[in-house]
């Protein structure tokens, strides 16, 4: 059963850290997606990269956000520094865009809270 | 205005019955509609995919789409406890042959009551 796998689950930091979350799409796919949800905004598209390539990153703060692909099986998105407004769950999507849909695959999520 | 808005819940129904979950959108580009459905502490997944006009069953689910009025539901026959989640809409105005970027609605949550 394929599936996207997020690490860590859950992350507990204090502001001013350096956070890095990792993501491994599955395997085949394409394309892969980071978003990060709260309560008030929802789900947000923070980039996304097709064939590791960076497509658009425009939903992420340049000033503190990046995010790689380094591999195919490895996509990662990094905090520095970390401030507390940054807690949410941010979760990874893969696709491959095969049989004419857009449907996405989402992990199960890092819940970040900055303390 | 977002560019996809949904009714912001929550929403809580008796067992049996029958839901309604709607989203407008303004961006006349989108082409392709989703509803997705997410469970507490886990990520979203897809419920149903629509593309254009038009209504599409699967069970006791059916997504219908007005392209002309700007607004998408979903709706939810005989409901079970087990449908108690977020559903979030979502669209793309894809046109190639690779995954496109959706635009999500900021979900609802419903809670079926046995």
């Amino acid at each position: 059963d394929a599936r996207v796998t997020q690490t860590p689950r859950h992350k507990v930091t204090e502001m001013g850290q350096e956070v890095t979350m990792r993501c491994q799409p599955i395997l085949g796919h394409n394309t892969v997606f980071w978003y990060r949800q709260t309560m008030m905004q929802g789900l947000e598209l923070l980039a996304y990269f097709r064939n590791r390539a960076p497509l658009d990153d425009s939903g992420m703060p340049k000033d503190r956000f990046s995010a790689e692909m380094p591999d195919a099986t490895l996509a990662t998105l990094k905090i520095q520094p970390s401030e507390p407004r940054d807690s949410a769950v941010y979760f990874c999507a893969s696709g491959s865009g095969q049989g004419g849909t857009d449907t996405q695959y989402f992990g199960p999520g890092t819940r970040l809270t900055v303390l | 205005q977002k560019e996809v808005e949904q009714d912001p819940g929550p929403l809580s129904v008796p067992e049996g019955a029958i839901v309604s979950l709607n989203c407008t959108y303004s961006n006349s580009a989108f082409q392709y509609f989703m509803w997705y459905r997410q469970y507490s502490r886990k990520g979203p997944e897809l419920l149903m995919y629509t593309y254009s006009s038009g209504n599409k069953e699967d069970g006791r689910f059916t997504a219908q789409v007005d392209k002309s009025s700007k607004y998408i539901s979903l709706f939810i026959r005989d409901s079970q406890p087990s449908d108690s989640a977020t559903y979030l809409c979502a669209m793309s105005a894809r046109v190639s042959g690779a995954n496109s970027k959706l635009t999500f609605g900021k979900g609802i949550t419903l809670s079926v009551r046995p």
